[in-house]
């Protein structure tokens, strides 16, 4: 299917475990993002990459890794969970600055 | 100070009444975004804007950029409706800078 999608929709982890989100577009957009969706906040940008093999921080990337090997994929890892990491993520795509945006349909983490 | 503010947080309305959500930034930005969440769901983009106006069914987006202001206007409003509304700029750069949201209710 062509979108983007995301893995798992709901995932319950333990603190102290990693785990790793997964994000898939078959756009082949140049941009991919992640951001986390907390109550009284608006998306926070965790990380960001503007092509394979290319990654940078966003606002909160503490206690987070990303990859990009290949553009169709950018999976989020979580090293340690912590509770404070229980959120909703979401990745996105994006073409470029002249482009809008795709988003997933989200990953609800609880870490317990 | 958020660089992004939407105002109201809350929007209740009945079935058919004209609805407008206002965003403001304090950036300058290359252009404006505004999103839609219903519950429980993913995000879906409405308006990609940096001048003017642009219009799709029931949904009005203008922006003044001289003010730093968008508004998002639901004409004819309906329950489908009912979902939180982001609005979100972009500077010179391909990251957005995100609102809170306004969650808008539509009874029948």
């Amino acid at each position: 299917d062509a979108g983007i999608t995301q893995s798992p929709r709901y995932k319950i982890t333990e603190t102290g475990r990693q785990v790793t989100l997964m994000c898939h577009q078959t756009w082949s957009h140049s941009y991919m993002f992640w951001y986390r969706q907390d109550l009284g906040h608006g998306l926070r940008l965790i990380y960001y990459s503007a092509a394979a093999d290319i990654t940078d921080k966003g606002e909160v990337p503490d206690g987070y890794v990303v990859s990009r090997s290949k553009t169709e994929n950018f999976p989020l890892t979580l090293e340690s969970a912590t509770r404070s990491q229980t959120s909703v993520y979401f990745c996105a795509s994006s073409e470029g600055a002249s482009y809008g945006y795709t988003f997933g349909s989200g990953t609800r983490l609880t870490v317990v | 100070k958020n660089e992004v503010e939407q105002s109201p947080q809350n929007l209740t309305a009945q079935e058919g009444e004209f609805i407008t959500i206002n965003c403001s930034y304090s950036v300058g930005i290359s252009a404006l975004h505004w999103l839609q969440q219903h519950p429980g769901g993913g995000i879906v983009s409405l308006f990609m804007l940096s001048s003017g106006k642009k219009k799709h069914g029931r949904l009005i987006a203008t922006i003044n950029i001289q003010e730093k202001h968008s508004s998002l206007h639901i004409t004819a409003s309906h329950p489908r409706d009912s979902a939180v509304y982001i609005c979100a700029v972009q500077q010179n750069t391909d990251k957005l800078i995100f609102g809170t949201g306004t969650r808008l209710q539509v009874f029948p």
